[in-house]
């Protein structure tokens, strides 16, 4: 089964660059990797998605190593905005689009 | 934001009712899962319907049914409600392709409350 595994919570400072990263050591071969933002009481919002080396959009980059086993999700220069839960995705298997959410990373951004 | 909507937006039911939820796809898309998100843990999954067929399932007893209509719309049916359903339950569309991950979108959630 396809699993993840990330830090329970982070604590940074607005200005600064933050890394969550995320294990995922049985990923489908064909899978995506997708990251979610997600505030209290709403819905998780598409941060970004990839499947190899690195993807940046206008809000973050993702860099994902040869072997696909972990991924780290970077956020520059975050607000206090940014004060969120962050979940990685892997999907399971190729059927049912079962995305497989983990426990997330609870951000903490300061002043 | 995400063209996917919810509703209605809070409900309250008593143990061992019944309660149908909705949601709206986003234009364009064919497919519609529905999570479960219990308070301070991550969604879990109930179902997903591509083209109005169930197309996979999580670990939720039958009493957890769907429909999705030629619009793409889709309803989320609870039976015999149980004290742990209370949680916030959200929908999310996509287009389905091969990949399991292809980008799902997500609604802002209907919360339950079962009393």
């Amino acid at each position: 089964l396809a699993k993840t595994t990330q830090p329970i919570s982070m604590d940074s400072y607005e200005g600064q660059e933050v890394n969550i990263t995320c294990s995922h050591n049985n990923i489908a071969t064909n899978d995506y990797i997708t990251w979610y933002q997600q505030f209290p009481s709403q819905g998780p919002r598409f941060i970004i998605q990839g499947y190899k080396t690195k993807v940046t959009n206008e809000v973050a980059s993702l860099f994902i190593p040869a072997d696909r086993k972990s991924s780290t999700l970077s956020l520059p220069r975050v607000s206090l905005s940014d004060t969120a839960v962050y979940y990685c995705l892997v999907g399971e298997g190729n059927q049912g689009g079962k995305l497989i959410f983990g426990q997330g990373t609870e951000l903490s951004v300061k002043p | 934001e995400t063209g996917v909507t919810q509703s209605p937006t809070h409900l309250i039911k008593t143990r061992g009712q019944q309660v149908t939820l909705r949601c709206s796809s986003q234009s364009g898309h064919n497919t519609v899962s529905w999570y479960q998100q219990a308070l301070g843990q991550g969604p879990q999954f109930i179902f997903q319907y591509y083209r109005e067929e169930e197309n996979g399932r999580g670990n939720f007893p039958p009493r957890f049914s769907g429909l999705q209509f030629p619009n793409y719309s889709s309803e989320l049916n609870v039976n015999a409600l149980e004290l742990d359903d209370s949680a916030l339950y959200l929908c999310a569309s996509s287009l389905f392709y091969e990949r399991a991950t292809d980008t799902q979108y997500f609604g802002p959630g209907t919360r339950l409350t079962v009393l």
